[in-house]
């Protein structure tokens, strides 16, 4: 089955520092590509759309200028959490649908924890 | 609004059968999904449905019935592996995934 991956599955760093989360399709091209962040024993929301080649979507109450989404190749797309802060610490999952896929399912990352210090 | 139910936690004994109920209320309907995710991990797909009925992989069957804007996930021959958050998902008019809360499975030998 299609795969995405991303990278790093782990990362601490201190407050006010930037991070950036790495999101690829490994077998197809994705053209748009989601951000899910998850709190514990919640449910995923969806942080934002990215779109190849052009601005992503933010979800209402998402701070676009916090959560900087670059979606450069049709294989990658980045997610920097800029200025991060201890609220932000969270489980941020990438996913994408596969073109050939009719049912529109999405594959996902592995997902990248967060911790801010 | 838009809105799916689904309960928080249940509970199932090894080797038994479990059933996960999901309700929604959507603009519009186009597929539902219901995907497992263990703790700490990202979610992975189990099944889809669009039209009535019941599709049925392996151990794991989902059944939908959009006159009543519902879905169950049935496992059977529960294993200890099978412990796991699982999320149902529905696609509205605009292709948007609206996402259930998860039903916690706990399963016990």
């Amino acid at each position: 089955g299609a795969v995405v991956s991303q990278h790093p599955s782990w990362v601490i760093c201190k407050s006010g520092t930037s991070v950036k989360i790495e999101c690829r399709s490994l077998d197809f091209q994705a053209t748009t590509m989601f951000w899910y962040r998850q709190f514990p024993k919640q449910s995923l929301m969806l942080m934002a759309t990215s779109n190849e080649g052009s601005k992503a979507t933010y979800e209402q109450g998402v701070e676009k200028d916090k959560f900087l989404i670059n979606h450069a190749s049709l294989t990658l797309s980045t997610l920097t959490v800029t200025s991060a802060h201890p609220e932000d610490s969270s489980f941020y999952i990438c996913s994408a649908g596969h073109p050939g896929q009719g049912s529109g399912e999405l594959f996902f990352g592995e997902g990248s924890r967060l911790t801010v210090l | 609004g838009q809105n799916i139910d689904q309960p928080t936690e249940m509970t199932a004994t090894e080797g038994a059968i479990v059933q996960i109920n999901c309700t929604y209320q959507t603009s519009g309907f186009n597929g539902l999904f219901w995907y497992q995710q263990h703790a700490g991990e990202a979610p992975t797909f189990l099944s889809y449905n669009v039209l009535d009925g019941l599709e049925e992989k392996g151990r794991f069957s989902s059944f939908l019935s959009r006159s009543k804007g519902y879905s169950y996930l049935l496992l059977k021959e529960l294993q200890m592996k099978d412990s796991a958050s699982y999320l149902c998902a529905v696609r509205d008019s605009n292709y948007q995934l609206i996402w259930g809360a998860g039903t916690k499975l706990i399963i016990k030998p």
